[in-house]
């Protein structure tokens, strides 16, 4: 079955850019989301059809998609974007990513 | 603010059975597809299953087809997902969420509960 992959941390400096990749065959014919989890908490939604934003989403989070590999980025981050993200995709069935941990260091 | 609040979790034996509510409020639930989304202890998200906004198609992950049953009241805001034959790997905390679209099905979810946990244990 299908399955899509992200890398399992990332870290980055406050200020920074922060990217996270999601990939997976033929990702970028499909529709990708990314979803915020912080400890202890539900997951939020933060970018939907590749490149779309939810009202209330800060503008530095933005998303992209293209060949095998969709990608979310977060332009300045800062101590509060540390959290997991996941990638989610569908593909006859609703995928999700292992998730990435973003640390801000 | 849309509020999606689930019930209904607890510790129950292997084989046992459990049924999960979630109750919606602060949109017109009738109007959206749901889905069940569960996370096992210290691992990632798994997608359960999904029910159209009128009821009439249901979906669900190969893991828990013909185990568990999605169903929803629009009549009192309500969807449900009864739990059988309960195994160990099933322990994880469920949470509803609304899907993206109106009167249709995205697959992606824009509006998700706090969960409810469930765990499978003798």
């Amino acid at each position: 079955s299908s399955e899509v992959t992200q890398p399992p941390s990332v870290s980055v400096v406050p200020g920074q850019t922060a990217s996270i990749t999601c990939s997976g065959d033929k990702l970028g014919e499909k529709f990708a989301s990314w979803y915020q989890q912080k400890p202890g908490q539900s997951p939020l939604l933060v970018i939907y059809k590749d490149d779309k934003r939810p009202s209330g989403i800060p503008e530095r989070f933005s998303g992209s998609s293209s060949g095998n590999t969709a990608t979310l980025t977060i332009s300045g981050s800062q101590a509060l974007d540390e959290a997991d993200y996941y990638c989610q995709t569908w593909d006859r069935s609703v995928l999700f990513g292992g998730g990435t941990k973003l640390t801000v260091l | 603010q849309v509020q999606l609040v689930e019930s209904g979790g607890g510790a129950v034996q292997p084989g046992g059975s459990l049924r999960l509510s979630c109750a919606a409020s602060d949109f017109t639930f009738s109007s959206y597809a749901m889905h069940w989304v569960r996370q096992a202890p210290g691992e990632g998200l798994e997608w359960v299953a999904v029910i159209s906004f009128l009821g009439d198609k249901k979906e669900y992950a190969d893991s828990v087809k013909g185990r568990f049953i999605i169903s929803r009241d629009n009549s009192r805001n309500t969807l449900h997902l009864q739990m059988d034959s309960l195994r160990a790997e099933d322990t994880a905390i469920y949470y509803c969420a609304r899907d993206g679209y109106t009167y249709g099905l995205s697959y992606y979810f824009d509006w998700w509960g706090q969960g409810a946990l469930v765990t499978v244990s003798s």
